[in-house]
């Protein structure tokens, strides 16, 4: 079975700082592998996600993450973060070919970010 | 805006009670899934409908159901509610189920308060 686990339920930066969210997920078959943001009070927006092509993947906001196979990684970065980024990040793992699959995500217990100004 | 439309946005009722929660998908969007997202069990998948049909069901209780209907709309009838239902419920539409690009795009979601 598929599962994500996104270490840190809380993460905090100063202003300007590197902003490091942690995803590793579990899966027996090549992966899809996604980014959503969710601001307060709102749904989830899609980041960036991986689909089988360029293991660097490059979102919107200055985002990005790098897939990891030897690491089962999938871990969200940001030079340099901003007030705006403050939110709640989930990372989610599908199984687009998988025999049982429909195409549902399964989704991390989420990462708030906490930007320091 | 993601194209998804859910309404309604609040929801306040009472133990043992019935709603019903209504999820217009993206135009030409064929699946429909539905999560719960609660503070201790984070988003779990509920169900999904494909075409009118249903292909997958995870953590959906007995109490709770679902259908799309001709015109691709999707309900979510949550009965005899108690309190632990009280949550943000989310529906997500994409294109299909297999393949493809594989991302979600989520409505802005129904918060249900059982009093």
């Amino acid at each position: 079975a598929q599962s994500v686990t996104q270490l840190g339920s809380h993460v905090s930066v100063s202003e300007g700082a590197l902003v490091l969210l942690r995803c590793n997920y579990s899966s027996s078959v090549p992966p899809y592998l996604f980014w959503y943001v969710q601001y307060p009070n709102q749904g989830l927006q899609l980041l960036l996600k991986y689909t089988s092509a360029a293991t660097l993947v490059k979102g919107i906001n200055g985002f990005e993450a790098e897939f990891k196979k030897s690491e089962t990684s999938f871990h969200l970065t940001k030079p340099s973060a901003h007030m705006s980024d403050a939110a709640e990040y989930f990372c989610a793992v599908s199984d687009p070919f998988g025999s049982s699959n429909t195409g549902k995500l399964i989704f991390g217990q989420g990462t708030t970010l906490q930007v320091k100004p | 805006d993601s194209g998804v439309t859910q309404t309604p946005k609040h929801l306040i009722t009472a133990t043992g009670q019935r709603v019903t929660l209504r999820c217009s998908p993206r135009s030409g969007d064929l699946s429909v899934y539905w999560y719960q997202q609660s503070l201790d069990q984070g988003l779990q998948f509920l169900i999904h409908y494909y075409n009118g049909e249903e292909r997958a069901k995870g953590n959906i209780l007995e109490r709770f159901s679902a259908q799309q209907f001709p015109d691709l709309h999707s309900e979510l009838n949550l009965s005899s509610l108690e309190l632990g239902d009280s949550a943000l419920y989310f529906c997500a539409s994409s294109v299909g189920w297999r393949g493809g690009t594989g991302e979600l795009f989520f409505g802005e979601g129904s918060r249900l308060t059982v009093l």
